[in-house]
């Protein structure tokens, strides 16, 4: 079946601007995780869905970041006011459940690009 | 906290060489170990995994074994090809966890 999509694939935005990034996760999978993977701090969690459900936002860097998930399917990033340093690719990835050994997969990711 | 340390890149190989990427990691409990593998151009894919201690994970000749004494799940591969050319990434998640925990990416160039 189709895996993991993101969109966009690319985004570059100006300073200051909003911006979303969109995941469709696998049909059926109810964990959703977004991570973020740029050159000076490596891959790095940001937050976990169970269901529409968000019980660990630990890993978003500011409050400027949120994220929300409807119908335990499409999930949804959102970065108020962008700063140069959130420039990065943004993955996403879906779980058949959580948590434990089910693996992980990825979507293409978002590189997102801030002027 | 969770850890894991790879072995910094760049590796450059040549064809049928032996490939050896260091992993170690620092975790609490029984964690789930991964390596990942990002061909250029193309998202993370998961390309073996063990689950607890003496597992070996193996997928498309390449082998790691969970080392519980040594903490490390180093990862090899006898011959190398040049479609091997990719970013490989150790990672874990703890026991009972979900969250992704990834060295710093190795990569490797293998050159015909």
């Amino acid at each position: 079946g189709a895996g993991v999509s993101q969109s966009p694939s690319n985004k570059v935005t100006e300073k200051g601007k909003d911006v979303e990034l969109r995941c469709d996760p696998i049909s059926g999978h109810t964990a959703l995780y977004w991570y973020r993977q740029s050159l000076g701090q490596g891959l790095e969690f940001l937050i976990y869905f169970q269901g529409n459900s968000a019980p660990d936002k630990s890993g978003l860097p500011s409050d400027r970041f949120s994220a929300e998930r409807t119908g335990g399917s499409v999930s949804t990033l959102t970065i108020q006011r962008t700063q140069q340093e959130d420039s990065a690719v943004y993955l996403c990835a879906s779980s058949l459940k959580s948590p434990g050994t089910y693996e992980q997969y990825f979507g293409p990711g978002t590189r997102l690009t801030v002027t | 906290g969770n850890s894991v340390t790879q072995m910094e890149g760049p590796v450059t190989l040549s064809e049928e060489a032996f490939l050896t990427i260091n992993c170690t990691y620092t975790a609490t409990g029984y964690p789930s170990l991964f390596w990942y593998v990002q061909y250029p151009g193309e998202g993370l894919q998961l390309l073996l995994k063990a689950t607890k201690a003496d597992d070996k994970g193996s997928n498309k000749g390449f082998e790691a074994t969970y080392r519980k004494e040594t903490t490390s799940f180093h990862l090899e591969k006898g011959s190398v090809q040049v479609s091997d050319s990719a970013v490989y990434f150790c990672a874990l998640t703890p026991s009972n966890d979900y969250k992704l925990s990834f060295g710093a990416g190795t990569t490797v160039t293998v050159r015909a």
